[in-house]
Formats: C-alpha cells, structure tokens, sequence
C-alpha cells in the first residue's frame, strides 16, 4: 500500500530535549517536505527537499533541521524544542513538484513540548 | 510570497450545496489544489485545477480562474460526513502553500 508513514503519532517532551520525528514513504517520490498546522493558521511549510541531499528552508524553518540521506527518509530534529514548537506536525511526498503531483500525507504528529 | 484566502467556517445542511471561495497571490503558479481534512487526521486529496475552468468529479467540483487568481470548491448533496475543514492549496515553483482551511459544518 502507498503511504507516508510518521513516528511517533503523539510525543511530550520537555524544553531543551533533543527530538526526531521520522518520516518514510514507499511511493519513490523525489518531493518531501514538514508543515507544522496551529489553529488559524493552516499549514506551514518548514522544509522541504526535492531529492536526496536536496533541501531548503521552508516559510518557517527557525528551530528545525532536517537531512535526505535517502529518498525515501526524511527526518525532522528538534535539537533544542521551545514551548512555541507545540504543533501538529504532517510530513507530506510528492512524486515532483511539477504540475498536478498531489501531495502525500503522513498520519501526523502531535508535539507537546512543556 | 504567497497570499491564500478563504472563509474561516461555513454551515449547511445536509442535502444542500455549499461553495468555498479561494483567492489566492502567489509567485508562481503550477497549479491549484482542494484537500479535505477531518478533524485529528492528514489532509487527503479532492481536486486539482491548473487550467480555466470547472473540474467535476461526482458530488465535488472545483473551479479556477487564473487571471483573477480565484477557484472556488462546490459541495453538492451535503452528507454528515462531508463536515471537515477543506484546504486550498497552490502549487509554485518549488512549495505548495495552503490557506488556513474553511470548517464546513453539516446540520441535519
């Protein structure tokens, strides 16, 4: 079945602990890319990549960090979380990034960070 | 950037149409998007526009305009289970940005 699979659905943690948050995909898509969704403001994007190596800043990439070892990884780290990073988090592939590739997403990841 | 427009929240009742208006200002432009999102879940794909025009795809149906960078998301036949935010979303050279999502409520 093609899916985008996302670890760990739910995680609390506490200021300062340093957290990833995996995403694979078994689609062979080159597109990969982390919104965080906070209510009223939609889906923000934090970083993307376009292919293995590949990757670049999103609209709000302040507090995060992510890698492309492999297509079909990409990992979000949290080196040092902030109560303010608190979100629901959804990886999302896509086999380009040209016109109509829709977007594939992960089942989402609630972040508590206290 | 991009600036995407749409209603915060919309109600109907079952059996009825509602249309969600998206207006949109981006650099770029590969094309519009419509995502339906229940609330706690990933966002799944409804439509696609990247030509003027109406896109019909049973009881949903999305339409664009580029030249007033504009689409809009008709719902017919409301069902209980259509209750859900629905995401506009345009694709540009390299992202794809989202409105803030439209919460439709179906009443019985």
């Amino acid at each position: 079945e093609a899916q985008v699979t996302q670890n760990p659905r739910y995680l609390i943690t506490v200021t300062g602990k340093k957290l990833t948050v995996t995403c694979s995909q078994n689609m062979n898509h080159e597109y990969m890319s982390w919104y965080r969704q906070d209510p009223g403001l939609g889906l923000r994007q934090i970083y993307y990549s376009m292919n293995v190596e590949v990757t670049d800043k999103g609209d709000v990439p302040e507090g995060y960090k992510v890698s492309r070892k492999e297509k079909r990884n990409f990992p979000l780290i949290l080196e040092s979380p902030s109560p303010n990073q608190t979100s629901l988090y959804f990886c999302a592939s896509s086999l380009s990034t040209g016109t109509g590739s829709e977007a594939f997403f992960g089942q989402g990841t609630r972040l508590t960070v206290v | 950037g991009q600036n995407i427009d749409q209603p915060t929240e919309m109600t109907a009742t079952e059996g009825a149409i509602v249309q969600i208006n998206c207006t949109y200002q981006t650099s770029g432009f590969n094309g519009l998007f419509w995502y339906q999102q229940h609330a706690g879940e990933a966002p799944t794909f409804l439509s696609y526009n990247v030509l003027d025009g109406l896109e019909e795809k049973g009881r949903f149906s999305s339409f664009l305009s580029r030249s007033k960078g504009y689409s809009y998301l008709l719902l017919k036949e409301l069902q209980m289970k259509d209750s859900a935010s629905y995401l506009c979303a345009v694709q540009g050279d390299y992202k794809l940005s989202f409105g803030a999502g439209t919460t439709v409520t179906v009443r019985a």
